[in-house]
């Protein structure tokens, strides 16, 4: 099945530096990459998303890139703020037969400091 | 605004006892799924379905059941909880398809 990897756990910067997160997959047939949030005590919350058919996609101050030759993604912050601090997490969908079936990474911590 | 619920955030109960949680959503969500979340190992599927009276097995099934009668109303039952199923539950819903799963608030499980 499939298995995704997620680097680095912890990650500290300053306000307004850029932060990168990377995550490897396993099943070369997985297509749909999805990034979540989750700040302290709350739920997990989408924030985006790519389909394999796209290599970058952005949203403001995030970005995801996708290697599908060497099957890993990457989320990009830039410009850093505080409300960032939160734990992230990778996936990748590992069932295509149709079902959503999400394998998570293992999270990354992220500290914002001001 | 989509919202999903779970019957309860904190919940105490004994070895080998038979635990319930439940989870509803109001947006009229095909799939519906239950992971649980441990420090250091993310979230993991534990089942799913993708349609009232339907289940998946995810990636940890052993030790739980799941039933969906209603297509608002996904439970994931322990049969005989133990003190390794101590975890955070978390149900969330997507729509059919590569969507986004909308989460609800979480149960603390401790199973002393």
């Amino acid at each position: 099945g499939e298995n995704v990897e997620q680097h680095p756990s912890t990650l500290s910067v300053q306000e307004g530096d850029s932060a990168v997160i990377k995550c490897t997959y396993s099943d070369s047939a997985s297509n749909y990459f999805p990034w979540y949030k989750q700040e302290l005590g709350k739920r997990p919350q989408l924030i985006i998303d790519i389909r394999s058919n796209v290599g970058e996609k952005k949203d403001q101050r995030i970005a995801v890139t996708l290697n599908k030759t060497a099957k890993h993604f990457s989320l990009h912050i830039t410009e850093t703020q505080p409300e960032d601090s939160a734990v992230y997490f990778c996936a990748a969908k590992g069932d295509v037969t149709g079902f959503q079936k999400l394998v998570f990474g293992t999270g990354t911590r992220l500290l914002v400091s001001p | 605004d989509v919202k999903v619920t779970q019957s309860s955030r904190y919940l105490v109960k004994r070895t080998g006892e038979k635990v319930f949680l439940e989870c509803v959503q109001d947006m009229d969500h095909e799939n519906m799924f239950w992971y649980r979340q441990d420090p250091g190992l993310g979230l993991r599927l534990i089942y799913f379905s993708y349609d009232v009276k339907m289940k998946e097995k995810g990636d940890i099934p052993e030790g739980y059941s799941v039933s969906r009668e209603k297509k608002e109303r996904f439970s994931l039952i322990l049969e005989s909880a133990s003190t390794n199923q101590t975890s955070m539950y978390l149900c969330a819903s997507s729509l059919r398809g590569d969507n986004e799963q909308f989460f609800g608030p979480g149960t603390r499980l401790t199973v002393l």
